[in-house]
This record gives C-alpha cells, sequence and structure tokens, in this order.
C-alpha cells in the first residue's frame, strides 16, 4: 500500500523557536496533502490543504502566518511551526491523497509529536 | 451538533467478543464511509472504505452502512488484545478532499 513517512517523529524545542516537519510520500505521487494535529484523546483536526504548486488552504481558526505550509513537489510538504509556543505543543498528522488513482483515499503519516517548553 | 456523532468510550470487552463500534452522521452528502484504526501515539491506519449502503468484509472486520438512517457500524470479530487501539469513523462528501471525523472510540480488549 501507499507509504506516507513524517520526520521526525518526535520534537522538543524551546518557546519561540521554529520547528519544521516533513511529510514524504514515499511509492507515490501526491497531489494534495492535508496537516492535521490532534490532542490527547481527541479526533484529528484538519490545519489545511496542501496542493502542489500552490498555496495552502487553512481552516477557520488556523494562523496561516503561524503554520507555514509549502507543497514544493509531488512527493513532499512540510509544516514550519514558527515561533511556537507551549500551547502548540501537540501531535502532528499529515496524509496524502495519491494522484490519478481514481481513489480519494488519504494515507497517514504516523504523526510528529511536537513539545515546546 | 457535530457532523458525525461517534461515542468516546472507552469500551472494554473480554478476548474473543464481537465489538460493535457506531457512528451516526447528519449530512446527506456524505457519500463514502471509512473507518480508521489508530493505536497510542501513531498515525491512523485505513480499515475499511465504503461508499455504498451495506456490508463489506474483510476478514474479522465487518463494516455495515445505512444511509436512509446515516448510521454506520463497524463489527470486529473474535476480537483480539492487538485490536485494542481508538476507532474512528470518518465520512466524505462526493467530489471533496476533506474528512469529517467522529471523535473516536477507544477500545480495550482484555485477555
Amino acid at each position: 500500500g501507499a507509504v506516507v513517512s513524517q520526520h521526525p517523529s518526535w520534537v522538543i524545542c524551546k518557546s519561540g523557536t521554529s520547528v519544521k516537519i516533513e511529510c514524504r510520500s514515499l511509492d507515490f505521487q501526491a497531489t494534495t496533502m492535508f496537516w492535521y494535529r490532534q490532542f490527547p484523546k481527541q479526533s484529528l483536526m484538519l490545519m489545511a490543504t496542501s496542493n502542489e504548486g500552490s498555496k495552502a488552504t487553512y481552516e477557520q481558526g488556523v494562523e496561516k502566518d503561524k503554520f507555514l505550509i509549502n507543497h514544493a513537489s509531488l512527493t513532499l510538504s512540510t509544516l514550519t511551526v514558527t515561533s511556537a509556543h507551549p500551547e502548540d505543543s501537540s501531535f502532528y498528522i499529515c496524509s496524502a491523497s495519491a494522484e490519478g488513482s481514481g481513489s480519494n483515499e488519504q494515507f497517514f503519516g504516523p504523526g510528529t509529536r511536537l513539545t515546546v517548553l | 451538533q457535530k457532523e458525525v456523532e461517534q461515542d468516546p468510550g472507552p469500551l472494554s470487552v473480554p478476548e474473543g467478543a464481537i465489538v460493535s463500534l457506531n457512528c451516526t452522521y447528519s449530512n446527506s452528502a456524505f457519500q463514502y464511509f471509512m473507518w480508521y484504526r489508530q493505536y497510542s501515539r501513531k498515525g491512523p491506519e485505513l480499515l475499511m472504505y465504503t461508499y455504498s449502503s451495506g456490508n463489506k468484509e474483510d476478514g474479522r472486520f465487518t463494516a455495515q452502512v445505512d444511509k436512509s438512517s446515516k448510521y454506520i457500524s463497524l463489527f470486529i470479530r473474535d476480537s483480539q488484545p492487538s485490536d485494542s487501539a481508538t476507532y474512528l469513523c470518518a465520512t466524505l462528501s462526493w467530489g471533496a478532499q476533506k474528512l469529517v471525523f467522529g471523535q473516536g472510540t477507544r477500545l480495550t480488549i482484555n485477555p
């Protein structure tokens, strides 16, 4: 099946620093990638939808200047949390849709746990 | 009212029991229905994907969709401790990209 990877799997940073999370589709081309955040014992909350070569579409209430998303190629999307603060600590998960598959199935990455001190 | 309602549990059953997980939805535009399994500190894994009313079986898992009642279910037969996880239902409208998730049900299978 289609595989999506994320790096790093776990990151700890100081308040005020920026953190970049990578999401890669390993064996397929993903025209669309999605970024979610998940708090403990809660469901996934969509942050933004990213299409290759265009600006991301952010969900209501998500600060686009704080959560920078870049989808520069069909296999890579990045999420940068700028000037991170403790309230940004969460589990960030990406997913990807395969181009031309005829299916709208999303394949999820393993997630990145961000802890901001 | 949330578009997709799912009892968060927790649900605890003995090994070997049949597990029934359920979601209801309110939007008639939803055409695709998925069940994801998520282990602790991991990303969701797709278990079942259906787009029509009726049953779909895959091994010990059966997904059931009743569009007239806007009700979806996942049944797990001969449950195993390795099935202990959070199960998320999700729906999608035709032509849409954005998945709508339920809250997730935490399931524990006791040996």
